[in-house]
């Protein structure tokens, strides 16, 4: 099955700094890259995701890239603030129908420092 | 996107009794499915809720320890059965509407004395 790596588990930066997790995944067939952003005590929300057709996508300060060949992804955070600390996780899927199970990383806890 | 509810929000159990969560949708969704998130852990999903069916289980858990119903396309249950401190976990559901984004519900924290 699939198996999803993340890094770095911690990751503190100053306000203001980017902030960039990586994740790397094995199935080649996955085609579905979503990323959740956990606070504490609250569900994960979806901050962003793409596909396989899609090298890159954008959204304000997140953007996310991906490398079908080299088989990871990214998740740039730019101009962090205090409020994007919290964990974030990305996610796998190969859409093979109507399932798409979601195989996740270990997840990486961001601090923005003031 | 879809409104998820679960209840309870949160237990204490005692060891050897079962607890069954409730996850409701207030629109049809295509897929509804259950993970466990560890303490300060990942999630891992248990189990694809299949409406009008049995449900499909990922590798390492069991119709026996965690059954579940979904009899319509807007609510579903998981159960915890035979209960021990190992499951102490936050259970969520999760829902996909017309394509393969999920959305979770707000957990189930669970705490087995």
């Amino acid at each position: 099955g699939e198996n999803v790596e993340q890094h770095p588990s911690t990751l503190s930066v100053q306000e203001g700094d980017s902030a960039v997790i990586k994740c790397t995944y094995s199935d080649s067939a996955s085609n579905y890259f979503p990323w959740y952003k956990q606070e504490l005590g609250k569900r994960p929300q979806l901050i962003i995701d793409i596909r396989s057709n899609v090298g890159e996508k954008k959204d304000q300060r997140i953007a996310v890239t991906l490398n079908k060949t080299a088989k990871h992804f990214s998740l740039h955070i730019t101009e962090t603030q205090p409020e994007d600390s919290a964990v974030y996780f990305c996610a796998a899927s190969a859409n093979t129908g109507t399932a798409s199970k979601l195989t996740f990383g270990t997840g990486t806890r961001l601090q923005v420092t003031l | 996107s879809a409104v998820i509810s679960q209840k309870p929000s949160r237990d204490i159990c005692q060891r050897g009794t079962s607890l069954t969560i409730q996850c409701q949708v207030d629109s049809q969704v295509t897929m509804m499915f259950w993970y466990r998130q560890q303490p300060g852990q990942s999630l891992t999903l248990i189990a694809t809720a299949n409406q009008g069916s049995e449900a499909t289980y990922e590798s390492g858990f069991v119709i026996d320890k965690f059954p579940i119903s979904r009899p319509n396309l807007t609510f579903s249950t998981l159960t915890v059965s035979n209960m021990s401190p190992e499951d102490s976990s936050i259970y969520l559901c999760s829902v996909a509407e017309y394509t393969d984004t999920q959305y979770f519900g707000p957990g189930t924290r669970l705490t087995v004395l």
